[in-house]
């Protein structure tokens, strides 16, 4: 079985831009997770969906969004780019929203210049 | 708010030596408790997880964990390290209230292995 499948792998933005990352679960899987994670840290919590809802929201600005589509793929939206939006995003999947039984994905790496 | 703290940055041991990494947590009632492992430039693999039980949980690759309530500490060990170990290692805490499934993790403790 595949697993969760994060496109694209990497990506360099300039500041001010928007950019979209995706994110496809693991067959079954109905919950959604984002992180983000600067270089020398932990991965931090942005978004949790659960069946097309927003389950959960980090502590990001209102540049950040996302959303669940009917399939159950994802997608992360960050408008207005800084330079410290630069980060590995890793989304990760379960089954429910309430097992923690996540399978992360290998994460995209995005650069602002 | 849920918080973990991982002291030390970054730990060197021998290849076949015994290891471990510590991890703390603050939670105001027994959290969910988390060890995943990263190489360079990947995702994260779960090592193991405490959800309740038995305080020694066993893990995949030869790790374990014990959760000690008193000390709310929830360190990693292995008996012996192979060089393929070598990665970044993570804690992290989940909440147990229904609606609140983010996973809350620390900074991180980067193993080295020399032969």
């Amino acid at each position: 079985d595949a697993g969760v499948t994060q496109s694209p792998t990497h990506l360099i933005k300039t500041r001010g831009q928007h950019v979209t990352l995706r994110c496809s679960p693991i067959s079954g899987h109905k919950s959604v997770s984002w992180y983000q994670q600067v270089l020398g840290q932990g991965p931090q919590f942005i978004f949790q969906y659960y069946e097309k809802e927003e389950r959960g929201r980090g502590n990001f600005p209102d540049r950040f969004s996302a959303r669940q589509f009917p399939n159950y793929s994802s997608e992360l939206n960050v408008n207005a780019l800084l330079l410290g939006d630069s980060a590995l995003y890793l989304c990760a999947s379960s089954q429910d929203s309430a097992n923690y039984g996540y399978t992360f994905g290998s994460g995209t790496r995005l650069t602002v210049v | 708010a849920q918080s973990v703290t991982q002291p030390d940055i970054h730990i060197t041991v021998s290849e076949g030596a015994s290891l471990e990494l510590r991890c703390n947590y603050s939670y105001g009632a027994t959290p969910y408790l988390f060890w995943y492992v990263q190489s360079p430039g990947q995702g994260l693999q779960l090592l193991l997880k405490y959800f309740s039980g038995d305080t020694l949980v066993q893990g995949i690759k030869g790790f374990e964990a014990e959760f000690k309530r008193s000390q709310s500490s929830f360190n990693l060990r292995k008996p012996s390290v192979h060089w393929s170990d070598a990665a970044e290692y993570f804690c992290a805490v989940g909440a147990t209230n229904f609606g609140n499934e983010k996973l809350t993790f620390g900074t991180g403790t980067r193993l080295t292995i020399i032969p």
